[in-house]
């Protein structure tokens, strides 16, 4: 149980572009879902928080113009990169919660090239 | 800014052996300590989720170790196969938030 199906696992965009990803949460409700990003050799680092029905809570240094989060329904929730650049190119992960404070299940990630 | 330190960075095993593998993270105000096991292209898997000092875990041939009071964690493998190879990843929850902070993850590597 508790599956988050991520999609796409990887994708290629030209600079300037948008560029979205979806996490559905397949067997329960995910009322929080967070949202990650991950650069070479590096750890996992929060970007947001996003609570059905309300707005995203986005961490210090994320623009939350540029990373557009919508969490319109308890299964689904989608991170928009807008006018991707280079730069943007990371990992991309997106975590829900499940039970109570314990137990965090992931997405499988994805990929992004901005060239 | 909460920092949570693991090491090594990687390992690289025969099969047989034990390995294991350390994850520190601040002292105070501790909630809850994660590991999770990664695979590439798949999602990362829960091992253990730890609360409790002196806690110890086990899941199989992998086990953990909690030291809240000193803020480390160990995670032992044993008799490491070829599929343990994968990046471990520890998480530290913090009594005054909701989300987890991640190490950067030991990848450690099995070889037959």
């Amino acid at each position: 149980g508790a599956v988050v199906s991520q999609h796409p696992s990887w994708v290629i965009c030209k600079s300037g572009t948008s560029v979205k990803i979806e996490c559905r949460s397949l067997d329960f409700q995910a009322t929080t879902m967070f949202w990650y990003r991950q650069f070479p050799k590096q750890s996992l680092m929060l970007m947001a928080t996003s609570n059905e029905g309300s707005k995203a809570t986005y961490e210090q240094g994320v623009e939350k113009d540029k990373f557009l989060i919508n969490h319109a329904s308890l299964t689904l929730s989608t991170l928009t990169v807008t006018s991707a650049h280079p730069e943007d190119s990371s990992f991309y992960i997106c975590s829900a919660r499940w039970t109570g404070r314990y137990g965090y299940t992931f997405g499988s990630g994805t990929r992004l090239t901005v060239v | 800014i909460l920092n949570v330190e693991q090491s090594p960075q990687s390992l690289h095993v025969q099969e047989g052996d034990s390995t294991n593998f350390t994850c520190s993270f601040p002292s105070s105000n501790f909630y809850a300590l994660h590991w999770y096991r990664w695979e590439t292209a798949k999602s990362p898997e829960a091992l253990f989720v730890m609360t409790l000092n002196g806690d110890e875990k086990k899941k199989g041939r992998i086990s953990a170790t909690l030291n809240t009071k000193e803020g480390y964690s160990y995670l032992y493998i044993k008799g490491s196969q070829p599929e343990d190879s994968a990046t471990y990843l520890c998480a530290f929850l913090n009594s005054g938030y909701s989300t987890l902070t991640f190490g950067k993850g030991t990848m450690l590597l099995v070889s037959p």
